[in-house]
């Protein structure tokens, strides 16, 4: 199931379920989002990305889906391993300008029990 | 080499010590970044360097001081820190006219 711990929030998947990990994000404006998973100890590492005119984007194994209407993105986790077990964060870049700055979400603790 | 080097892994300083924080790249990335990560918490942006020039500073307090000295390498100089400064510092490059950020794997700063 999936909570809300004081920081952290956290989802508890079986080995071999999918996963879904949601994102809501801020500014109508960011016109590329990134999904990073962060192991203990480790930076952020790059997973999939998707640019503001498509809604859909798949890799191997992880899809990632993109609502501007309601500023949602998600990331789905096809047969969720062990090795899967993270912290995983979204991120938007505003489009335009020269700050090229990109920004986290809170991130969300995917805990993949054998 | 498609990697983003941090250097050094881990650093203990006192709140009396100057230190700096090492990051290079040689993807020809012409933006890089400085972010804060605090324990459970998402990384924070600090600095924005363009093009060898500073573009952000998103009011970060004096004793952190970034420099880019050239076009693969990004320090960030420490002086006087605080307790609370103790966090994991990431850094970034980015193409400059493309996407795809690449984050090296950080140093864990713990000031005592």
């Amino acid at each position: 199931g999936e909570s809300v711990g004081l920081h952290l929030p956290t989802l508890s998947v079986q080995e071999g379920d999918n996963s879904i990990i949601n994102c809501a994000y801020s500014n109508s404006a960011s016109d590329y989002f990134i999904w990073y998973k962060q192991e203990s100890g480790k930076g952020p590492q790059f997973i999939i990305d998707i640019r503001s005119n498509m809604d859909k984007r798949q890799g191997q194994r992880v899809t990632v889906l993109l609502n501007k209407t309601v500023k949602h993105l998600s990331l789905q986790i096809a047969a969720t391993q062990p090795g899967d077990s993270a912290v995983y964060f979204c991120a938007e870049k505003e489009y335009g300008g020269a700050t090229n700055k990109l920004i986290f979400g809170t991130g969300t603790l995917l805990a993949v029990q054998p | 080499d498609t990697e983003v080097t941090q250097t050094p892994k881990h650093l203990v300083m006192g709140m009396t010590n100057k230190k700096s924080l090492k990051c290079e790249q040689h993807m020809g990335h012409r933006a890089m970044y400085w972010y804060k990560q605090k324990a459970k918490k998402p990384p924070e942006l600090m600095f924005v360097y363009s093009y060898e020039k500073l573009s952000i500073n998103e009011s970060v307090p004096s004793r952190f001081s970034p420099e880019c000295p050239n076009s693969s390498l990004l320090n960030l100089h420490l002086h006087a820190l605080q307790p609370e400064d103790s966090a994991l510092y990431l850094c970034a490059s980015r193409r400059g006219t493309g996407d795809g950020y690449t984050f090296g794997s950080g140093t864990r700063l713990t000031v005592v």
